[in-house]
């Protein structure tokens, strides 16, 4: 019963090309977001959905581009793939628009070569 | 904007020491505030929160109580163990659905 789950679990590219990471959640949340987690920890928000409107997109290039297609769903294209994108990525989900605690998914480690 | 600074790790503590993990913050009006907890190979998970101001947040032996007057949400535990290895990080919530992360802190507990 995976609350927030997230596909592939590896992705290993190379530079230039484009791919996808899925992720879904099974708990009814209203509001979904994407995460980047570099390699010293450091965990910066990419970009929020709340019932599948845009709310959040922090300074990411337009290279990434988010796609909800209903509440339970936010997919991340990335085009053009760069050294720089390899990180661990994480799509998490919370409750309404209080100040909820978020579920993360187990996260997709990106290398681009 | 809102900010959260955490004490830098590694910090490496022998089985059963006392843990203390600062923790502390910029915001305005009245945030929520969490910890959690990544262990390797895993995503963040709820450790612990407090909603207001002298709230204690506790779990699994960790403590934090939520202090307005220092700003202050510092992460506490009387005895660690092996299995409490983990990155921790403190996060403010201030509405808006927008969380701002401290940078966390590894924590490595020796036997």
């Amino acid at each position: 019963d995976t609350a927030v789950s997230q596909t592939p679990k590896y992705l290993v590219t190379q530079m230039g090309n484009d791919k996808s990471i899925k992720c879904e959640q099974n708990l009814g949340h209203d509001t979904m977001y994407w995460y980047k987690q570099d390699s010293k920890k450091f965990l910066k928000i990419m970009f929020s959905y709340n019932n599948k409107e845009l709310i959040i997109n922090e300074t990411v290039p337009n290279r990434f581009s988010p796609k909800s297609p209903d509440k339970a769903h936010l997919n991340l294209h990335i085009n053009s793939l760069e050294l720089g994108d390899s990180a661990v990525y994480f799509c998490a989900s919370s409750q309404g628009t209080g100040k909820n605690e978020q579920f993360f998914g187990p996260g997709t480690r990106l290398t681009v070569l | 904007g809102n900010s959260v600074t955490q004490m830098e790790g590694p910090v490496t503590l022998s089985e059963e020491a006392f843990l203390t993990i600062n923790c502390t913050y910029t915001a305005t009006g009245y945030p929520s505030l969490f910890w959690y907890v990544q262990y390797p190979g895993e995503g963040l998970q709820l450790l612990l929160k407090a909603t207001k101001a002298d709230d204690k947040g506790s779990n699994k032996g960790f403590e934090a109580t939520y202090r307005k007057e220092t700003t202050s949400f510092h992460l506490e535990k009387g005895s660690v163990q092996v299995s409490d290895s983990a990155v921790y990080f403190c996060a403010l919530d201030g509405g808006y659905q927008k969380v701002t992360f401290g940078t966390g802190t590894k924590l490595q507990v020796i036997p």
